[in-house]
């Protein structure tokens, strides 16, 4: 079964500012797909970057950018120039798509990120 | 509307009681998934469906039950509620093909309350 680790439970960062927030998995799949989802106040799930594992290039959308380092099980998602709407809980999430894995996710407990101005 | 919608939003129910949480998307996505949110354990995967009539466990699926007879809509039932059941529940769906597949769309989320 795969895990995923979040050890940030809260982190804060100044408007404009650039922050890092930290997710570790374990598996033993190859074949896989990591995720960020951002959930606001509203509560509604967002999607805010994926990343295939067999692509060795790092995912870029916007400002928000991964960190994926394979050998270490390590997928970092950096925020550049951080905005008020970005206050969040912020998810990391695995899944595998190979084997029957019924495309799953396996979620991180989160980051409560808080933007202040 | 379209997209993945979810009811009733909130809802407030006795223990014992039986609960249904609705779920509904009109993409025609073959996977359909129900999570619950709980603080310090993120989402939790309680049951899924790969297609209409195909149905299997998650993580946390005692106390719960999923039908799925078309493939737009997939109801999680509560059959007698329990306080341990308060949770905010997601439903998810995502498909295998195109562009955005193994993407999850989630709903809205259903706020249940069991006093």
């Amino acid at each position: 079964a795969q895990t995923v680790t979040q050890s940030q439970p809260e982190m804060s960062v100044q408007e404009a500012e650039t922050v890092t927030l930290s997710c570790t998995y374990d598996t033993s799949e190859n074949n896989y797909y990591l995720f960020w989802y951002k959930q606001p106040p509203s509560r509604q799930m967002i999607l805010v970057i994926r990343q295939e594992a067999y692509k060795q290039q790092n995912a870029t959308e916007n400002r928000f950018s991964v960190n994926f380092q394979k050998a270490a099980k390590s997928f970092s998602l950096k925020i550049s120039d951080s905005q008020l709407g970005d206050t969040a809980m912020y998810f990391c999430a695995f899944m595998k798509y190979s084997g029957g894995s019924n495309y799953k996710l396996t979620f991180g407990k989160g980051t409560l990120l808080t933007v202040n101005p | 509307d379209a997209g993945i919608t979810q009811s009733p939003r909130y809802k407030i129910t006795e223990t014992g009681r039986q609960v249904t949480l609705m779920c509904h998307q009109t993409w025609s996505h073959s996977y359909m998934f129900w999570y619950r949110q709980d603080l310090g354990h993120g989402l939790r995967l309680i049951y899924y469906s790969a297609a209409a009539d195909i149905t299997d466990k998650g993580e946390v699926p005692d106390g719960y039950v999923v039908s799925r007879s078309k493939t737009e809509n997939f109801p999680l039932t509560l059959e007698s509620a329990t306080r341990s059941q308060t949770s905010v529940y997601f439903c998810a769906s995502t498909t295998v093909q195109g562009a955005v597949r193994y993407e999850q769309y989630f709903g809205p989320g259903t706020r249940l309350t069991v006093t």
